[in-house]
């Protein structure tokens, strides 16, 4: 069970916008920031939006994040094949004093 | 451009130990925080520690903490993981990451390509 809470399924058109939602609480996403993660298969993590909604270099601007109280969002809009992937949400949890991360949600492009 | 490259990694009985390395370059190693992150088979990820710039302070999750070590040697550019008393449970893939402490909030930026660590009898 994870701390964080995301779907464990998403999927889209290419050319949609797929949206995925992390669940977390007061010590983590609610008092600090959230960052997405990208996971092709079989390959690393990579960052996407760090800081609720910043976007490293490189990162398309169709990837986005949002954070209202105890959950962020990640939305991608004109979704790609190459979208397809599983996405992780991560917080720093004050409670817990550590990172958290959610069980991660796989994206189809259908 | 930062590289991150693991090694270590290997078949290893429980209750044994290993020694995770990560390999650094493309930026100035003794200017960041470093972490160490695990992926078990088909499951998420898992934050196991972190170790800061200069002075080497460490954190560790509850998981890991008494059994695993981390520690950094900035003139070879290298964070490394000392794992002890080894259980099937800490079969994962392993990767080392860049740990980013901002003002406006901490990250991962960057991440090796990870290594196989696998405990079997």
């Amino acid at each position: 069970q994870s701390v964080l809470t995301q779907p464990p399924s998403a999927s889209g058109t290419p050319g949609q916008r797929a949206t995925i939602s992390c669940s977390g609480s007061s010590s983590n996403i609610g008092t600090l920031s959230v960052n997405w993660y990208q996971q092709l298969p079989g390959t690393a993590p990579k960052l996407v939006i760090y800081n609720n909604n910043q976007r490293p270099s490189g990162v398309p601007d169709r990837f986005s994040g949002s954070k209202s109280g105890t959950s962020a969002s990640l939305a991608i809009s004109g979704l790609q094949s190459e979208d397809e992937a599983d996405y992780y949400c991560a917080s720093w949890d004050d409670s817990l004093k550590g990172w958290v991360f959610g069980g991660g949600t796989k994206l189809t492009v259908l | 451009q930062v590289q991150l490259v693991e090694s270590g990694g290997a078949l290893v009985k429980p209750g044994g130990s290993l020694r995770l390395s990560c390999a650094a370059s493309g930026f100035t190693f003794s200017d960041y925080y470093m972490s160490w992150i695990r992926q078990a088979p088909g499951k998420g990820l898992e934050w196991l520690s972190y170790i800061s710039s200069s002075f080497g302070s460490t954190d560790y999750a509850d998981s890991v903490e008494g059994r695993f070590i981390i520690s950094r040697d900035n003139a070879k550019n290298s964070v490394f993981l000392q794992m002890n008393s080894l259980r099937a449970e800490d079969t994962a893939v392993y990767y080392c990451a860049r740990y980013m402490v901002a003002p406006t909030g901490p990250y991962f930026d960057y991440w090796g390509q990870g290594t196989l660590v696998t405990v079997s009898s």
